[in-house]
């Protein structure tokens, strides 16, 4: 009964191999995101949607491409990985009516590009 | 555009001592302000949040803060520490609306020891 989920949990490639990460969230919500914490543990958005149409896409690669299929799904797909690339990603999903903003996350896929 | 600054990047402290991680944010508009918790190698959780109303709140784990919007401050404080909050924690700002992103500090590092 895990409200959002990623898979896989940890994933490790090598530079210029195309990888995705997938998302759901069993919440209801929606809108999903996706976030970047870097080594230092800053974390960043990347995209999000709301009913599958995309809001915000802030300056990422575009080798970088959110997709949702469904409000329940939020896949981040990677080309041509880096080195540069190597972090955790966090999906997390929240509700526009009532939800004033509280985001709910999942537990992070760790991406290590070798 | 808004922006957190927490100003303190490590805090050690011992167990049953107070506590306080600051953070001020920055914004031309209401926004809503947030605390989560990173424990490791983990998600995001919500500890708190400040929609509106009262400036005091109180979240999960003993732990509360205070909105001060004259100095943009919204500082978390727990009265007594345990070795299990050892985390990292982070500081966030959102304007709430649709898919609008959270905006987060670069969080504290808070380390509990006996």
């Amino acid at each position: 009964d895990t409200a959002v989920s990623q898979t896989p949990k940890y994933l490790v490639t090598q530079m210029g191999n195309d990888k995705s990460i997938k998302c759901e969230q069993n919440l209801g919500h929606d809108t999903m995101y996706w976030y970047k914490q870097d080594s230092k543990k800053f974390l960043k958005i990347m995209f999000s949607y709301n009913n599958k149409e995309l809001i915000i896409n802030e300056t990422v690669p575009n080798r970088f491409s959110p997709k949702s299929p469904d409000k329940a799904h939020l896949n981040l797909h990677i080309n041509s990985l880096e080195l540069g690339d190597s972090a955790v990603y966090f999906c997390a999903s929240s509700q526009i009516a009532g939800g004033r903003g509280e985001q709910f996350f999942g537990p992070g896929t760790r991406l290590t590009v070798l | 555009a808004q922006s957190v600054t927490q100003l303190d990047s490590q805090v050690p402290v011992f167990e049953e001592a107070p506590v306080e991680l600051r953070c001020n944010y920055s914004s031309s508009v209401s926004v809503y302000l947030f605390w989560y918790v990173q424990y490791p190698n983990q998600g995001l959780q919500l500890l708190l949040k400040y929609l509106s109303g009262s400036t005091l709140v109180k979240g999960i784990n003993g732990f509360e803060a205070e909105f001060n919007k004259s100095q943009t401050s919204f500082h978390l404080r727990k009265p007594s520490v345990h070795i299990s909050d050892t985390a990292e924690y982070f500081c966030a700002v959102t304007l709430g609306q649709a898919g609008t992103a959270l905006i987060f500090g670069k969080g504290t590092t808070l380390s509990v020891s006996s």
